[in-house]
């Protein structure tokens, strides 16, 4: 079945450590997304790509970064610079239309220890 | 610029009423529309969307949404509550030449009473 696969689902980190979330997606989607979760903040946008080796900061991409070397993969790293990482992580991916939706992975919730 | 407004960021309604979420959007082009759910700990699982065919939109588990361009709103409704109803739910909107961002409201939380 084709989805969207985000590993680990919890993931723990202590203060000073980069950390990496993987997603992985086998739906031919050209774009990826990573959005941050908060309780009454809805989803934010951390980066997104719309093709292989190209990404795009989203709304609050400091203390983040990601790469994109193959269409499948668009990991996330959350850097020791990022103030507050403590949040649920969400992976999408959509074909590269606007009219189309987005596709979600299960997230990843990441807890500073 | 778009945007999306979510009014009432909780929402209770009885088993069997009535349910209306509401979503007004900003935009300066026709939108894309869509309606997602979300169970705890869990993605985002898409309800329905509008785009750009009929305005009143059927989704699954009986929900529906109606677009109406003069009141630039795209509210959610579902006739009849169930318990499985209780979950978060958002609304977004994408627009043509935007790099295929998607724009998220900041959810409403549906609490189903018995």
């Amino acid at each position: 079945d084709g989805g969207i696969t985000q590993s680990p689902k919890y993931l723990f980190r202590k203060e000073g450590q980069n950390v990496t979330l993987s997603c992985e997606q086998n739906l031919n989607h050209d774009a990826m997304y990573w959005y941050r979760q908060d309780p009454g903040q809805g989803l934010r946008l951390i980066y997104y790509s719309q093709i292989v080796n190209d990404f795009q900061k989203g709304d609050i991409a400091e203390g983040y970064s990601v790469s994109r070397e193959k269409k499948e993969s668009f990991p996330l790293t959350v850097t020791s610079a990022q103030k507050n990482p403590t949040a649920f992580y969400l992976c999408a991916s959509r074909r590269d239309r606007e009219n189309t939706e987005a596709f979600f992975g299960q997230g990843t919730r990441l807890t500073v220890v | 610029a778009q945007s999306v407004t979510q009014l009432g960021s909780h929402v209770s309604v009885s088993e069997g009423a009535l349910v209306l979420l509401r979503c007004n959007y900003s935009s300066s082009v026709p939108p894309y529309l869509f309606w997602y759910v979300q169970y705890p700990n869990q993605g985002l699982q898409l309800l329905l969307k509008y785009t750009s065919a009929a305005t009143l939109v059927k989704g699954i588990n009986g929900f529906e949404a109606e677009f109406k361009k003069s009141e630039t709103s795209f509210h959610l409704t579902k006739p009849s509550a169930h318990m499985r109803d209780a979950a978060e739910y958002f609304c977004a909107v994408s627009e043509e030449g935007t790099g295929n961002q998607f724009y998220f409201g900041t959810g409403t939380s549906l609490t189903v009473i018995p």
